[in-house]
């Protein structure tokens, strides 16, 4: 059974503009969660998506967002990027919504100049 | 809300046991759940408690105790691909949903 994919792996964007990146979770599995990563940061929780509906938002401003498709394929959107959001973005996916096991994708490395 | 603090760092020569501990802040939770991950790669689950106890996984076992609020994730035999971070997780049930929270993480470096 194939992975969780991400697109693209690496995306070199400027200060204002905005930026979509892609998850495909693997066959089955209809939850979706986004995750950004960065040194100093951690690991921080993003949104959760289960059938197309979120069920999760953490604390980040509105320029994120995001949604999943019929086919559980979701979206990530940052809108008028800073250079603080310069970070590698995880997608994961699990079975179900809640899932304590999670299936992380290779992530999106995002730099903003 | 979450805190989960653990070590930053921790080293060990190949074949020791090393012991990676999660401490935590929190009113309520949903199990304890690691993951590994690589220098550039993603992370991987590695094992769940959802009851107080030890969970063993081959090499890899897990505690928890919620009286204590406290976790570890134990590692035998190392080996030199056993050098990662290591992330405890936990899902937060005090917001009205459950989103996965992570420790800060530990860096494991194993030397030969």
């Amino acid at each position: 059974k194939a992975g969780v994919t991400q697109t693209p792996r690496y995306l070199i964007k400027t200060r204002g503009q905005q930026v979509t990146l892609s998850c495909s979770p693997i066959s089955g599995h209809r939850s979706v969660s986004w995750y950004q990563q960065t040194p100093g940061q951690g690991l921080q929780f993003l949104f959760e998506y289960f059938s197309e509906t979120q069920r999760n938002k953490g604390n980040f401003p509105g320029r994120f967002s995001g949604r999943q498709f019929s086919n559980s394929r979701s979206e990530m959107n940052v809108s008028t990027l800073e250079l603080g959001d310069s970070a590698l973005y995880l997608c994961a996916s699990s079975l179900e919504a809640d899932g304590y096991e999670q299936y992380f994708g290779p992530g999106t490395r995002l730099t903003v100049t | 809300g979450q805190s989960l603090e653990q070590p930053s760092e921790v080293t060990a020569v190949e074949g020791a046991i090393v012991q990676i501990n999660c401490t935590y802040q929190t009113s309520g939770f949903y199990g304890l759940s690691w993951y590994q991950q690589h220098d550039g790669g993603a992370p991987t689950f590695l094992s769940y408690n959802g009851l107080d106890g030890l969970e063993e996984t081959g090499r890899f076992s897990s505690f928890l105790s919620r009286s204590d609020s406290y976790g570890y994730l134990l590692l035998q035999e190392l080996q030199m691909k056993d050098s990662a971070s290591y992330f405890c997780a936990v899902r937060d049930r005090n917001t009205g949903f459950q989103k996965l929270v992570f420790g800060t993480g530990t860096r494991l470096l194993v030397s030969p």
